[in-house]
């Protein structure tokens, strides 16, 4: 079974500095993708990035990008410049490609505080 | 474009009653799915809709959560009779296409269940 693994319960960042929060994952499948949500009070789970397998180039959006190392099952999430509205709970999420049921594996989370 | 859409917000019941939970996926999203996030931790996937019929439902306790989405569009998930343990937050998300695994899934802002 694949399982998903964060291992910060809670990080801290000061207002336009950088955090990386990390993730690793267990599974025998070589074809897949890692997500990483957000999830801010208001409970709705957002997409941050997504990251496939196969692809050795890192993914970035904006000021969030990820260091991906497929043979460590690391997936970890970089923010720059954090900002106020960066605080919230992150999820590293799992996902398996092929065909059948493509349900999301989640990790436990990180909650991210942004100090002014 | 309106988003995924759950109600009720909140919902609190005595042990051994039962309780419903509506969604409404985003107009035209084939994949609909039901996540129980219970506290401190990561959603878990319940089941998962592929237009009206079932992909995936392995994870859900049978012997008390049922859910239907009749037509293809709205689902309900029922609890009958309630735990104390089904104290949760139950999400619900779509995604477009058929349940193709780099399909993005958009959550709406769940259910939190207080079973007393």
């Amino acid at each position: 079974a694949q399982t998903v693994t964060q291992s910060q319960p809670e990080m801290s960042v000061q207002e336009a500095e950088t955090v990386t929060l990390s993730c690793t994952y267990d599974t025998s499948e070589s074809d897949y993708y890692l997500f990483w949500y957000k999830q801010p009070p208001s409970r709705q789970m957002i997409l941050v990035i997504r990251q496939e397998a196969y692809k050795q180039q890192n993914a970035t959006e904006n000021r969030f990008s990820v260091n991906f190392q497929k043979a460590a099952k690391s997936f970890s999430l970089k923010i720059s410049d954090s900002q106020l509205g960066d605080a919230a709970m992150y999820f590293c999420a799992y996902k398996v490609s092929g065909a059948g049921s493509y349900q999301l594996t989640f990790g436990k989370g990180t909650k991210l505080s942004v100090i002014p | 474009e309106a988003g995924v859409a759950q109600s009720p917000r909140y919902k609190i019941i005595e042990k051994r009653q039962s309780v419903a939970f509506w969604c409404n996926p985003i107009s035209g999203h084939a994949t609909l799915y039901w996540y129980q996030q219970i506290l401190g931790q990561g959603p878990k996937l319940l089941i998962q809709f592929q237009n009206n019929g079932v992909v995936d439902d392995s994870q859900l306790p049978k012997d008390r959560f049922s859910a239907e989405r009749l037509k293809g569009v709205d689902s309900t998930l029922k609890i009958q009779p309630a735990k104390l343990e089904d104290s949760a937050v139950y999400l619900c998300a779509s995604s477009l296409k058929r349940a193709w695994a780099t399909d993005t899934q958009y959550f709406g802002p769940g259910t939190r269940l207080t079973v007393l």
